[in-house]
Parts: structure tokens; sequence; C-alpha cells
């Protein structure tokens, strides 16, 4: 089935830890395609956060960080801030589809 | 730094084909060295991926949307296009181009991104 599932809504305090998941199938992540994040701030375009499951473009802080395992993806965000505040997107690639595929969003609210 | 801009009419009547251009800069199209997609979000909803192309004789389109897009390039102008036809409001979205980079065979992501074009279908 190609549907990369997150969880609709996370919360943290400032200081605070937080993961994401990204939960996909054997036509996309549990095929090794690699998982890839983006954040999108309140009326902006979506921005790379992290490419290649790990890996951080230039400019992103290090409190952000990526994660695979089997069929599924996390992103963590360690010191949560309050500009941390968007909806964060996974993306991979699924063979039925023979295209890009994108989770359903999680918005994170920093309390 | 590369930059993208998304052009086009922002009201398009039902049944009629939307028409959108995206203009790269810093960047030479022809260099042939990335793809390039487009991507949609409907008004508080999630991101969906259209197509790319990387010549025109090298695309590919979300089978949802297959039917109904052609995406093309004009490399003289830097330049790439969608077009969506029989449009309904369902296809009210914004609208996005971007850079797909490609690092592996398993590791495609778009690195670049343009600002967005809301497209509202209307009559």
């Amino acid at each position: 089935q190609s549907v990369l599932t997150q969880p609709p809504s996370v919360s943290g305090a400032p200081g605070q830890r937080v993961t994401i998941s990204c939960t996909g199938s054997s036509s996309n992540i549990g095929a090794s395609y690699d998982v890839h994040w983006y954040q999108q701030l309140p009326g902006t375009a979506p921005k790379l956060l992290i490419y290649g499951n790990t890996n951080r473009p230039s400019g992103v802080p290090d409190r952000f960080s990526g994660s695979k395992s089997g069929t599924s993806a996390s992103l963590a965000i360690t010191g949560l801030q309050a500009e941390d505040e968007a909806d964060y997107y996974c993306q991979s690639y699924d063979t039925s589809l023979s295209g890009l595929l994108f989770g359903g969003g999680t918005r994170l609210t920093v309390l | 730094q590369v930059l993208l801009q998304e052009s086009g009419p922002g009201l398009v009547k039902p049944s009629q084909t939307l028409s959108l251009t995206c203009t790269v800069s810093g960047a030479s199209m022809s260099s042939g060295t990335h793809y390039w997609s487009w991507i949609r979000q409907p008004a508080g909803k999630g991101l969906e991926w259209i197509g790319r192309i990387y010549t025109n004789e090298n695309t590919k389109y979300n089978p949802s949307l297959k039917s109904r897009v052609t995406i093309f390039v004009d490399s003289s102008k830097n330049q790439f296009s969608l077009n969506l036809g029989s449009v309904t409001a369902a296809d009210t979205a914004v609208y996005y181009c971007a850079r797909l980079e490609v690092l592996s065979p398993r590791a495609l992501y778009m690195d670049v991104w343009g600002k967005g074009t809301t497209v509202t279908v209307s009559s």
C-alpha cells in the first residue's frame, strides 16, 4: 500500500525532545528507499530538513536528527524552541507508484 | 544560489486547463544534473507529488493525475511547465515547483522549492 503514515500532531514544552514517526511498507521505506524530512513553517513553502535518512543540509541545526529502521523512520527534535512550531512531512519513493510519496504531515505545537 | 519562481493564472474555470511555469535562476537546466518536480497542497492539507521531468522524453507522473498532467521543459528559457487538464474544484491548491536531487537511485528528494502559487478553480 502506497502510504506513509505520520501522527497528525505532536507537542512538547520548550527544551524538551519530541519525535515524529513515519511508517511505510515494503513498497517504499521497506524497499530500502531513503526517507527525507521537510519543515513547513506557517504560510511558507516546505524546506528540506533531513535527507538520506540522517543527513542535515547546511544551516539546519543539529537539534534535528533522523533515523530509519525497517519500514519506519523518525525525526527527532531536541531542545525544542518556539520557532520549531511547524508542519513536518516525511517523503520517500514508492515502487507501486513509481514516484514520490509524502506522509500526511505532523503539526508540532510548542507548548 | 538556486531560486525557483512559479507563475501563472490564479483563477481557472472548471473543465479548463491549469497552466503554470517555473523559472529557474542560479542554475542551468540544460546541464542535465537535476530533475525538476511539481507538488501541490490544498488549503489545510498535506503535500501531493504531481510529477517530475528530466527531459521532455523522460517524465513521470503521479498515477492519480497521470491522465490529466503534462510536464515539459524549455531549457532555452530555463523554465519548466505544468499543464493540468479538465480541472475541478478539487484541483484548487498551492502549487510548488522544486528541484529534485537524485543522491542515489534510492534517494530522491526536493532540495530547493519555489514559494508557491495559489490556483483556485472556480467559475
